[in-house]
């Protein structure tokens, strides 16, 4: 079983739907990470977040350590959210991200 | 625009040789790890660097070092590719290892 699942794998919408990824994971961690990958490689973190919830322009990211469940949701999606979205959380020694197999989001126009 | 650079930003050798690919961090980013990411998987934890210093490391031979520069510059070095090293090289800087980590844009190596 892996330490850190992603849900969908793979998600297609059309744009401006509500998008929902989810993460679950079965360590123990300090912070979660929520990553986008676009064609090519490029990975920007989107946030860092240990409880509650955080929101950055349409993404908003919630976490419930208790559960070891976070979600990230994108409103209003348009077709430039089009990417890879991964979940990753550190190791207790905290230097190293283990990743989520991530979830392919396509946005149709 | 993370502000962290990588090159080259593609690459192709042969089993055998030996590269080196280069990561520019962000000022003041005293952290960089390095991650490899074989196609169609998650990126996998090489090592990390704090201070110029190997801080931790992943399950992965001595083939693969580094180095991290007081310029906040970093490299890692792999000696005797194997083809199985194909794969896009990521880094990623700090500031200390608890921090977002901000990603360069990835060195895609491919060896034949």
């Amino acid at each position: 079983k892996n330490e850190v699942e992603q849900s969908p794998q793979n998600l297609t919408a059309q744009e401006g739907e509500f998008i929902t990824i989810n993460c679950s994971y079965s360590v123990g961690i300090s912070a979660l990470h929520w990553l986008q990958q676009h064609p090519g490689g490029g990975i920007v973190s989107l946030f860092m977040l240990s409880s509650g919830k955080k929101k950055h322009g349409r993404l908003i990211a919630t976490i419930n350590i208790q559960e070891k469940h976070s979600s990230l949701h994108i409103t209003a999606s348009h077709p430039r959210d089009s990417a890879v979205y991964i979940c990753a959380v550190p190791t207790d020694s905290n230097y190293q991200l283990i990743w989520g197999a991530g979830t392919k989001l396509i946005i149709k126009p | 625009e993370t502000g962290v650079t990588q090159s080259p930003t593609h690459l192709i050798k042969t089993r055998g040789q030996q590269v080196t690919l280069r990561c520019s961090s962000q000022s003041g980013h005293n952290t960089v790890s390095w991650y490899q990411q074989a196609l169609g998987q998650g990126p996998q934890f090489i090592f990390q660097y704090y201070r110029e210093e190997e801080n931790g490391r992943g399950n992965f031979p001595p083939r693969f070092s580094g180095l991290q520069f007081p310029n906040y510059s970093s490299e890692l070095n792999v000696n005797a590719l194997e083809l199985d090293d194909s794969a896009l090289y990521l880094c990623a800087s700090s500031i200390g290892n608890t921090d977002t980590q901000y990603f360069g844009p990835g060195t895609r190596l491919t060896v034949l």
